[in-house]
């Protein structure tokens, strides 16, 4: 069975500073996907950014980039320059054959000014 | 800008009662899916479907749940009768599979949520 861990509860992060969120998994399937979400206060879910299990590039989407290392089975998301909107939940999530994500317990965000 | 809807956004209710709550899935998109969110579980998947097709609800309890989707452009999910411990966010989300068409690339846009408050 596919696992998601997120080990960070909660970070903080200077307004203007790059912050790395951790994600590892674990998955017995050749090819998947990784996803990254955002949950602000207001409760939606937000897509930020998807790597492929076989996309030799770590993908990037404006300030969001997913550092993908696979023989460590990590998918950390790496935000720059970090803004006061950035504050918010963050969930990193996996994809197999049967379409289903399965999530992280995530975390917490907290940019200061 | 293409969204999923969902309604109602809140709903309070009594134990026992019936809740119905609906989804609107961005068009074209093939496959729909329900999760619940809670403080102490996280997000959950309780079902979801594949071209109007139910492919897994194994998340659901079947005795008191059903999620249906009669049409492309509706799913439900019901419960009868609720509980407390049913109180939760409930998320539909659509998936897109890109112009790939791969399943691995499938990414799931999500609506607003329902916020559930069963007394």
């Amino acid at each position: 069975a596919q696992k998601i861990t997120q080990t960070q509860p909660g970070m903080f992060v200077q307004e203007k500073e790059a912050v790395t969120l951790d994600c590892t998994y674990d998955t017995s399937d050749q090819s998947y996907g990784l996803f990254w979400y955002k949950q602000p206060s207001s409760g939606e879910m937000i897509f930020l950014i998807y790597q492929g299990s076989y996309d030799e590039q770590n993908a990037t989407e404006g300030r969001y980039s997913l550092n993908f290392q696979k023989a460590r089975k990590s998918a950390n998301l790496v935000i720059s320059a970090s803004q006061l909107g950035d504050s918010a939940m963050y969930f990193c999530a996996t994809s197999d054959s049967s379409y289903k994500l399965i999530f992280g317990s995530g975390t917490r965000l907290l940019v200061r000014p | 800008d293409a969204r999923v809807t969902q309604t109602p956004r809140h709903k309070v209710t009594e134990m026992g009662q019936e809740v119905t709550m609906r989804c609107q899935p961005i068009l074209g998109h093939n496959t729909v899916f329900w999760y619940r969110q809670t403080m102490m579980q996280g997000l959950e998947l309780l079902a979801y479907f594949r071209n109007r097709a139910p492919l897994d609800d194994s998340g659901m309890p079947k005795d008191r749940f059903s999620a249906e989707m009669p049409d492309a452009t509706l799913a439900t999910l019901k419960i009868q009768p609720s509980e407390p411990r049913d109180s939760a966010v409930y998320f539909c989300a659509s998936g897109d599979p890109g112009t790939s068409g791969s399943r691995y690339r499938e990414t799931q846009y999500f609506g607003p949520g329902t916020r559930l408050l069963v007394l």
